[in-house]
């Protein structure tokens, strides 16, 4: 079945550095979401993408889409304590199925 | 806040038992996901309803089951538990705009269920 597969698993950084995560996924995709979950909480979306080669920003965080449309890429910049979470891409629904990536575990050591 | 309610946050029950959950989505969401997350796998989608009707269905358990009501709230209702039914449970919703093939999601708070 559909599989997104989303590195590094995890990540240990210091307050300030620049963080890459990427998303990839076996088959093309339209839609890349990505979406961001604190310990304890639901997902929040952060950016959405919706055209292969889109680069688009929220605040210090960019993301954008492979022009292969089989991955998606998201940088956090000067990242800070609050960015601690789980990171998850996704993508739309094949064959009614929805997918979301396997998560990038991030924390930030101030 | 999202907008997505899910109660009740904290559930704890025994092996065999059968429990609901219930989600109301944001204002003028037609579209209720459930999701599962357990420790070691990720969000699983388990099923999608639209305005009252079983739209899409994942990985879900004939133990479990959904409905959406004319008013648009959802129940996930899991039966005979086991204990590796323990797992946080996410409702969440999205209006499913005509012509949009995808549409953002957003996701409750969440129901943490624990099955001893």
């Amino acid at each position: 079945g559909q599989q997104l597969n989303q590195s590094p698993q995890s990540m240990f950084i210091q307050e300030g550095e620049d963080v890459s995560m990427n998303c990839t996924s076996s088959s093309i995709f339209n839609t890349w979401l990505w979406y961001k979950q604190d310990p304890g909480e639901g997902p929040v979306l952060l950016i959405a993408l919706y055209k292969a080669g889109e680069l688009t920003s929220n605040g210090r965080l960019t993301a954008q889409f492979g022009i292969t449309r089989k991955d998606s890429f998201l940088n956090i910049s000067a990242s800070i304590p609050s960015d601690v979470g789980i990171y998850f891409c996704a993508g739309p629904p094949r064959g009614n199925q929805f997918y979301f990536g396997t998560g990038t575990s991030l924390t930030v050591i101030p | 806040d999202s907008g997505v309610t899910q109660t009740p946050k904290h559930l704890i029950t025994a092996t065999g038992q059968r429990v609901t959950l219930r989600c109301s989505p944001r204002s003028g969401d037609l579209s209720v996901y459930w999701y599962q997350q357990s420790l070691d796998q990720g969000l699983q989608f388990l099923i999608q309803y639209y305005n009252g009707e079983e739209r899409a269905k994942g990985n879900i358990l004939e133990r479990f089951s959904a409905q959406q009501f004319p008013d648009l709230h959802s129940e996930l209702n899991l039966s005979s538990l086991e204990l590796g039914d323990s797992a946080l449970y996410f409702c969440a919703s999205s209006p499913n705009l005509a012509g949009v093939s995808y549409n953002e999601q957003f996701f409750g708070p969440g129901t943490r269920l624990t099955v001893l």
